[in-house]
């Protein structure tokens, strides 16, 4: 099946500060899509982006299909945007179940 | 909009017991709902997809006899986890999709703890 890697696994950051997450996968995707998970395990929707850029205020992503590749970017970090960030991947469109990244382990130290 | 709610939120019990699980779309409809396992500090793993008036598809190594999924209508999949033993104690998640869309849309999770 599709392999997901992110990475990095954990990062610990300032409050203010930018990050960058990475999703790598290992077969053409038809749907990819980010997520942040709360302390109570809630899957909050980032975005659904198999291919492109998007932008939802200070949150950002790229996904390069011909690369395997995308990109989560988080600007002026809140200690409110810590948690867990995963990548799953699809290759049916909705009609199939998702594959999970490990996630990226994020903290903001204010 | 695409909310998806589980029920119960947490749940105890005794080894040897069934425990049903509730997903349910409340502002769409979904031919496909999904459930996924998450141990604690691990990712979510599927577990099967739920196809609405039709027999659910298991992934491998999902045992279909332990947990059994029904998805009785366009907007309710129920996941039966029977005889649960302490390994079964997890992290439940449901998902669906609403028709002619493709982004899933996650429930709050069900947190089972078999004594």
């Amino acid at each position: 099946g599709i392999q997901v890697e992110q990475s990095p696994p954990d990062l610990i950051l300032q409050e203010g500060a930018n990050s960058t997450l990475r999703c790598n996968f290992s077969d053409s995707v038809n749907n990819l899509q980010w997520f942040h998970q709360n302390p109570w395990g809630q899957l909050i929707n980032l975005f659904y982006i198999p291919s492109g850029t998007k932008q939802n205020g200070r949150l950002s992503a790229t996904t390069v299909a011909t690369e395997r590749y995308s990109l989560l970017y988080i600007s002026s970090s809140q200690t409110t945007d810590s948690g867990v960030y995963f990548c799953a991947v699809g290759s049916g469109g909705g009609a199939d179940g998702l594959t999970f990244g490990k996630g990226t382990h994020l903290i903001i130290q204010p | 909009g695409a909310v998806v709610s589980q029920h119960p939120s947490r749940v105890i019990c005794k080894s040897g017991t069934s425990v049903k699980i509730e997903c349910r779309s409340l502002d769409f409809q979904a031919t496909t709902m999904f459930w996924y396992r998450q141990f604690p500090k691990q990712s979510l793993m599927l577990m099967a997809t739920s196809n609405e008036g039709s027999k659910a598809t298991y992934e491998q190594g999902v045992e279909k006899d332990k947990f059994l999924i029904n998805h009785a209508s366009l907007t309710l999949s129920t996941l039966t986890v029977t005889s649960a033993h302490p390994e079964d104690s997890s992290f439940y998640i449901c998902s669906a999709t609403p028709l002619a869309r493709e982004t899933q849309y996650f429930g709050p999770g069900t947190r089972l703890l078999v004594l």
